[in-house]
């Protein structure tokens, strides 16, 4: 069964220093996400990706975020300064089309820690 | 905005017993509701959604959950828990309109007793 797969799994980085965390989305999928669950707090959504652009992103997906499709199979999440409190696990998820009814699924997650 | 609440970040039930997941939405349209699970080391898998279609709906591993309007509910629940049950259980809510992104609750650790 087709699934989103996430790269690394782990992540430890110190602050300041740029972060990449990659994902593969489900091959067919067009409709892609970004979220992340702070340790003992809910999911919370970052952003969401199609036809090569953003088209919607939360108050948390500031300047120092992005994202990119760098080829047909890839979506990373960039952060370039990390911060403290971006320590948090972050899921990748894709869908196959647009609207409420669609499946997001979801890969294993990127546990990130900055020192 | 769209929000969901539930009830009880750990719930423990026996081998056998009853799995009953408390979640309450708040929305201003029409909402589809998901319940997702994530066991230890591995993503969020879908157990179930609301899309509409029908209040009562049956997803994977015998869960079930019931939308109620009235109660602006959708627990979730399982007639006898099973010992691979264990995991942490979200609710979910996006709009009727295909707003893309789900909105999650803070989760549900369940535990099964021996």
């Amino acid at each position: 069964e087709p699934e989103v797969t996430q790269t690394p799994s782990h992540q430890v980085t110190q602050m300041g220093q740029e972060v990449i965390l990659r994902c593969v989305p489900i091959s067919n999928h067009l409709y892609f996400y970004w979220y992340r669950q702070i340790l003992g707090q809910k999911v919370e959504f970052l952003v969401s990706f199609y036809n090569n652009e953003i088209s919607e992103k939360s108050e948390i997906f500031d300047d120092q975020f992005s994202v990119e499709r760098p080829d047909g199979s890839n979506f990373t999440l960039k952060i370039r300064s990390t911060k403290l409190e971006d320590s948090a696990m972050y899921f990748c998820a894709s869908r196959l089309a647009k609207g409420g009814v669609e499946t997001q699924y979801f890969g294993p997650g990127t546990r990130l820690l900055v020192l | 905005a769209q929000s969901v609440t539930q009830l009880g970040s750990h719930v423990s039930v026996s081998e056998g017993a009853l799995v009953l997941l408390r979640c309450n939405y708040s929305s201003s349209v029409p909402p589809y509701l998901f319940w997702y699970v994530q066991y230890p080391n591995q993503g969020l898998q879908l157990l179930l959604k609301y899309t509409s279609a029908a209040t009562l709906v049956k997803g994977i591993n015998g869960f079930e959950a019931e939308f109620k309007k009235s109660e602006t509910s959708f627990h979730l629940t399982k007639p006898s828990a099973h010992m691979s049950d264990a995991a942490e259980y979200f609710c979910a809510v996006t709009d009727h309109f295909g707003n893309e992104k789900l909105t999650f609750g803070t989760g549900t650790r369940l535990t099964i007793i021996p």
